[in-house]
């Protein structure tokens, strides 16, 4: 069966802490591995990562992707209030897109 | 209890053909999200109900495109008149509550997609 796995599911940190984001696949005819960060109704696209072992980074924010082992992970640095949401984790496949069910991060001032 | 699940999987269409997606949300899921995501980026929301009532439809492109949750639960995304632009997967997400205090209720739950192909 197919899955995407997500953890930890919560997470609470000071301001100023950095966080990693677990992202663990199970896929057939897996083609990308896609991170979002959710506030209210629409996901916001963050990385789309397709080769193992390349770090995609956009800020504060760096993801890379383990294909080998089957997992991403999603690190972010010196957090902020602003970085509080639900970060969502897909694979594409080619057919459909497996949604975890995110991790939800709360940055605390 | 199950997941989010769409209908069909995939839909491959003639251009100016009618289709009919459809989505049924975790039980007792109050919030449903419509969102159409184009071939290598995020998904841009379409429309969003709260129960039966459509309360933001400002992300449907054109008058072509209606949606529909008429009991609450099950919703319907109606496409009129396809064209080649509107190829993409269409997803559908639901959550217990959009706008609780409690951060858990705001979670959406996403379903497969429903990938279509307008010729």
């Amino acid at each position: 069966e197919d899955k995407v796995v997500q953890s930890p599911l919560s997470l609470v940190v000071h301001e100023g802490d950095t966080v990693t984001l677990n992202c663990s696949y199970e896929v057939t005819n897996f083609r990308s591995l896609l991170w979002y960060k959710q506030e209210k109704k629409a996901p916001t696209f963050l990385f789309m990562l397709t080769s193992s072992g390349i770090e995609k980074k956009s800020g504060r924010l760096s993801s890379i992707l383990d294909k080998k082992e089957l997992f991403s992970i999603l690190n972010i640095t010196a957090t902020q209030t602003g970085d509080s949401a639900v970060y969502l984790c897909a694979t594409d496949t080619g057919n459909q897109f497996y949604f975890g069910t995110g991790t939800s991060l709360t940055v605390i001032p | 209890g199950a997941g989010v699940s769409q209908s069909p999987r995939y839909k491959v269409a003639k251009r100016g053909q009618d289709v009919a997606l459809r989505c049924d949300p975790i039980s007792g899921h109050v919030s449903l999200f419509w969102y159409q995501q184009a071939l290598g980026q995020g998904p841009e929301f379409l429309t969003y109900f709260q129960n039966e009532a459509q309360l933001d439809k400002s992300g449907l492109p054109s008058d072509r495109f209606f949606a529909e949750r008429p009991e609450g639960s099950v919703s319907t995304l109606k496409i009129q008149r396809t064209q080649q632009e509107d190829s993409a997967v269409y997803l559908c997400a639901s959550s217990l509550r959009l706008g609780s205090p409690f951060p858990t209720d705001n979670e959406q739950f996403f379903g497969p997609g429903t990938r279509l192909t307008v010729l």
